[in-house]
């Protein structure tokens, strides 16, 4: 069935370190792919999607790109900051992964 | 605000109670989501709706759990008998009908509603 598997965590950064947070599917066909931030304190929500393979989503200076040679969605920022410091989800469709924790350090 | 409502927001009950969650969603979204939620996971899939319908259910839900959109707006997830193992947070979303089956569309989450099974 269809699923994502994202990497555990905690991620652990200094502020404007590089971030990458991998994320791979499994899935019938090439389904949307998205990825979604929860902050301290707040609900999930969107931070960006991909509709179809070879699609880069991007939003917050964080980008991904559908990978289907690869089956991945990997999440990616150049400069992080503090207030990036939150849990990030991958999810295929619905289906969400068990989400990674990001804590950046000033 | 039009955001996904939930109802109650906190609920603490006795092993072996019934317990009754609501959610509203956005009122153009046709699509209805449950999931459960433990500290430190995902959001673990339940069901959906679309309209009225049920279209998928998790194969690891127990019988103990039910939901409904009778009408195609507001849905209720009831768990009957609860038992310690139910203690989550359980979240509603909502979002509209993707283009095809094999695709998906930006899913609108609400704030949850603790259970916590004494």
């Amino acid at each position: 069935g269809d699923s994502v598997t994202q990497m555990e965590g905690p991620v652990t950064l200094s502020e404007e370190a590089f971030l990458t947070i991998n994320c791979t599917y499994t899935a019938t066909g090439y389904p949307s792919l998205f990825w979604y931030v929860q902050y301290p304190g707040e609900g999930l929500q969107l931070l960006l999607k991909a509709t179809k393979a070879d699609d880069k989503g991007s939003n917050k200076g964080f980008e991904a790109t559908y990978r289907k040679e690869t089956t991945s969605f990997h999440l990616e920022k150049g400069s992080v900051q503090v207030s990036d410091s939150a849990v990030y989800f991958c999810a295929l469709k619905f289906y969400f992964g068990s989400g990674t924790k990001l804590n950046v350090k000033p | 605000d039009t955001g996904v409502s939930q109802d109650p927001r906190h609920k603490i009950t006795k092993r072996g109670q019934n317990v009754t969650f609501r959610c509203d969603p956005i009122s153009e979204h046709n699509r209805l989501y449950w999931y459960r939620q433990t500290l430190g996971q995902g959001p673990e899939f339940l069901t959906y709706f679309q309209n009225e319908a049920q279209l998928e259910k998790s194969r690891l839900l127990s019988d103990r759990f039910s939901a409904e959109r009778p009408k195609g707006s507001f849905s209720t997830l009831e768990i009957q008998r609860t038992e310690q193992g139910d203690s989550a947070m359980y979240l509603c979303a909502s979002s509209l009908p993707p283009i095809d089956l094999t695709s998906g569309n930006t899913i609108y989450f609400g704030e949850g509603s603790w259970l916590t099974v004494v």
